[in-house]
């Protein structure tokens, strides 16, 4: 299987600016996705990284607030600006495979905001 | 779009005894409903899906069921152990609109020994 990593793990930022979260594949994937997990709460799907082309955002999510970027078929950058406390939250990004369904996570990035 | 139901929120078995967790889902082209599992502190990890060709699928001690007509699916978990105590996710998709997961709220499961 796969190995998904994601930096930084967890970070402390003040409020106002922001912070790019990387998300890397060992392994070729056809989909890149990144979700929200607020504290105690389920997950919420943010957007879909497409490979060479805009990302697909959900409803409540636009791309001035979280511009994603997927430059090739194993990384992919999520960024989180002008943060306020309300965007404290663990971002995944997870990965599924050609021709599969299942997705699998990467191990998140704990944001708090100050 | 797809909205996912998960019930109870919270639920606590002896070990030993069977746990069983419900979602319904809202958009019948939803053709597939993964089961998660997240321990504190871990990434949700993959345990079991099923696909809306087949109506129940087992792997051990754990089983998935599906009813398309009524939209619902559920997890069944037997001869529970403290090691499945963590917070369980089910979660829709519809594999032609991309693959997009949507989760229900989440069912926090204690197995006391």
């Amino acid at each position: 299987s796969a190995v998904i990593s994601q930096k930084p793990s967890r970070d402390i930022c003040q409020r106002g600016t922001s912070l790019t979260i990387q998300c890397q594949v060992d392994s070729q994937v056809t989909m890149m996705f990144w979700y929200r997990q607020q504290p105690g709460q389920s997950l919420t799907l943010i957007a879909t990284a497409n490979q060479g082309s805009e990302a697909t955002y959900e409803s409540g999510f636009v791309i001035d607030k979280f511009p994603i970027s997927r430059p090739n078929l194993t990384f992919s950058t999520l960024t989180v600006s002008n943060m306020s406390p309300e965007d404290s939250s663990i971002y995944l990004c997870s990965v599924a495979f050609l021709g599969g369904d299942e997705q699998y996570f990467g191990p998140g990035t704990r944001l708090t905001v100050t | 779009g797809e909205n996912v139901e998960q019930h109870p929120s919270t639920l606590s078995v002896q070990e030993g005894d069977s746990a069983v967790i419900k979602c319904t889902y809202s958009d019948s082209a939803s053709n597939y409903f993964p089961w998660y599992k997240q321990e504190l502190g871990k990434r949700p990890q993959l345990i079991i899906d099923i696909r809306s060709n087949v109506g129940e699928k087992k792997d051990q001690r754990i089983a998935v069921t599906l009813n398309k007509t009524a939209k619902h699916f559920s997890l069944h978990i037997t001869e529970t152990q403290p090691e499945d105590s963590a917070v369980y996710f089910c979660a829709a998709s519809d594999h032609n609109q991309g693959g997009k997961l949507i989760f229900g709220q989440g069912t926090e499961l204690s197995v006391k020994p």
